[in-house]
């Protein structure tokens, strides 16, 4: 089975905290891709990071960081210092194989309110 | 250079009208990707395709949907009779020969069904 899974469906913090959201995926392909998306109210899709199959080490952008850990089939994602502008749907999804048919699965989203 | 580009932004139709939802890819790519995003149901694939060509339609609706993306001029989805159950976001994703279609999203399209 190919399949994303965000177990938390709302998370609320209060500015300046540190928040993960938590993505596990499943698939059988040695070669795959994962991803994560913002939603912002305004309704757009905006791609964040790909990371591939390979490449277990962990990214660093900003206040955002990413924790690939293919032991666990997990890609979690971690917003430090957080500020009202990151209150979003933030979305995982995963390409599960290296053929050219780049569909993309996806979880079900994790709704982050960040107060003031 | 410009990105995808979807439109209408938004489309109202009543039950039963037929919805035409266009994408547009950017310059150079061949291959466009459709999906819907339903409330309290999260995105998902619908059909991807080339030029002229279906490439896979194994999360298209069986009925009333179809979709195309002729030789010349935007992808076109499709919907006809439309029901309440249509109402969604649509959104594409455009890819060349390297097939990285994950940065290139285009706003989406908003459809309601009253």
């Amino acid at each position: 089975a190919q399949k994303v899974t965000q177990a938390q469906t709302e998370i609320s913090v209060v500015e300046k905290e540190d928040v993960t959201l938590d993505c596990v995926y499943e698939t059988r392909d040695t070669t795959y891709y994962l991803f994560w998306y913002k939603q912002p109210p305004s309704g757009e899709l905006v791609f964040l990071i790909r990371r591939n199959s390979f490449d277990e080490q962990n990214e660093i952008s900003g206040r955002y960081s990413w924790n690939f850990q293919k032991s666990t089939s997990s890609f979690n994602f971690t917003i430090t210092a957080s500020q009202v502008v990151d209150s979003a749907v933030y979305f995982c999804a995963l390409i599960p194989n290296a053929g050219n048919n780049r569909k993309l699965i996806w979880g079900l989203g994790t709704s982050l309110a960040v107060n003031p | 250079n410009a990105g995808v580009m979807q439109n209408p932004r938004h489309l109202v139709r009543r039950r039963g009208q037929e919805a035409r939802l266009r994408c547009s890819p950017m310059k150079g790519h061949s291959h466009v990707y459709w999906y819907r995003q339903l409330p309290e149901e999260g995105l998902k694939f619908m059909v991807y395709l080339q030029k002229e060509n279906i490439i896979d339609e194994s999360g298209m609706p069986k009925e009333r949907f179809s979709a195309e993306f002729p030789k010349e001029g935007p992808s076109i989805l499709r919907i006809q009779q439309v029901v309440r159950g249509d109402s969604a976001a649509y959104f594409c994703a455009s890819s060349g020969t390297d097939f990285s279609t994950e940065a290139f999203f285009g706003q989406g399209t908003r459809l309601t069904v009253v």
